[in-house]
């Protein structure tokens, strides 16, 4: 069965931290992985990566893979408020697009 | 990006009646559309593969029976949630990928079904 595990399961920092939040996974047939934002509605896209090593990078925000350990990590530097949310890692396997999603860290920024 | 979305975004309905959730894809075809449900403080959950032209795939303790899914079309699969039970309570999402071969997937933006 393919499984997906997050880590913290939460967190809370103050406005200005660095987090790293973690994603390891264990899967048949792997293609991608990607992370997402979720606040109050349904998952916002935010990475998708496929290649070990190259990092990612959008605003703040940025991510690498590391497909020899299974794992992954989203980083967010001089957090916001802005950036509490839900924060999912799913893994892409097989054929079908089909997405196994790990717990999530759900992350609380606090002035 | 590509623009997904569900229909109603929130129900209200008494225990015994059949709900039913639209999911459309607006600006893609999708032959495939995945849904899932999320409780309170949970992670996603895959419920079930609906898949254009043929029978819905039925993650492992998804009863079929309960929750129908029809793929009607290339830009339109519903989820009927028949018989409700508050158990049944949950956000329910759809996530459309853009191709088949395409990793990113796009979301709707969710339905939150209360069921009295």
């Amino acid at each position: 069965e393919d499984k997906v595990v997050q880590s913290p399961l939460s967190l809370v920092v103050h406005e200005g931290d660095t987090v790293t939040l973690n994603c390891s996974y264990e899967v048949t047939n792997f293609r991608s992985l990607l992370w997402y934002k979720q606040e109050k509605k349904a998952p916002t896209f935010l990475f998708m990566l496929t290649s070990s090593g190259i990092e990612k990078k959008s605003g703040r925000l940025s991510s690498i893979l590391d497909k020899k350990e299974l794992f992954s990590i989203l980083n967010i530097t001089a957090t916001q408020t802005g950036d509490s949310a839900v924060y999912l890692c799913a893994v892409h396997t097989g054929t079908a697009s089909k997405l196994t999603f790990g717990t999530g860290t759900r992350l609380q920024v606090t002035l | 990006g590509a623009v997904v979305s569900q229909h109603p975004s929130r129900v209200i309905c008494k225990s015994g009646t059949s709900v039913k959730i639209e999911c459309r894809s607006l600006d893609f075809q999708a032959t495939t559309m995945f849904w899932y449900r999320q409780f309170p403080k949970k992670s996603l959950m895959l419920m079930a593969t609906s898949n254009e032209g043929s029978k819905a795939t039925y993650e492992q303790g998804v009863e079929k029976d309960k929750f129908l899914i029809n793929h009607a079309s290339l830009t339109l699969s519903t989820l009927t949630v028949t018989s409700a039970h508050p158990e049944d309570s949950s956000f329910y999402i759809c996530s459309a990928p853009r191709t088949r071969n395409n990793n990113e997937q796009f979301f709707g933006p969710g339905t939150r079904l209360t069921v009295l």
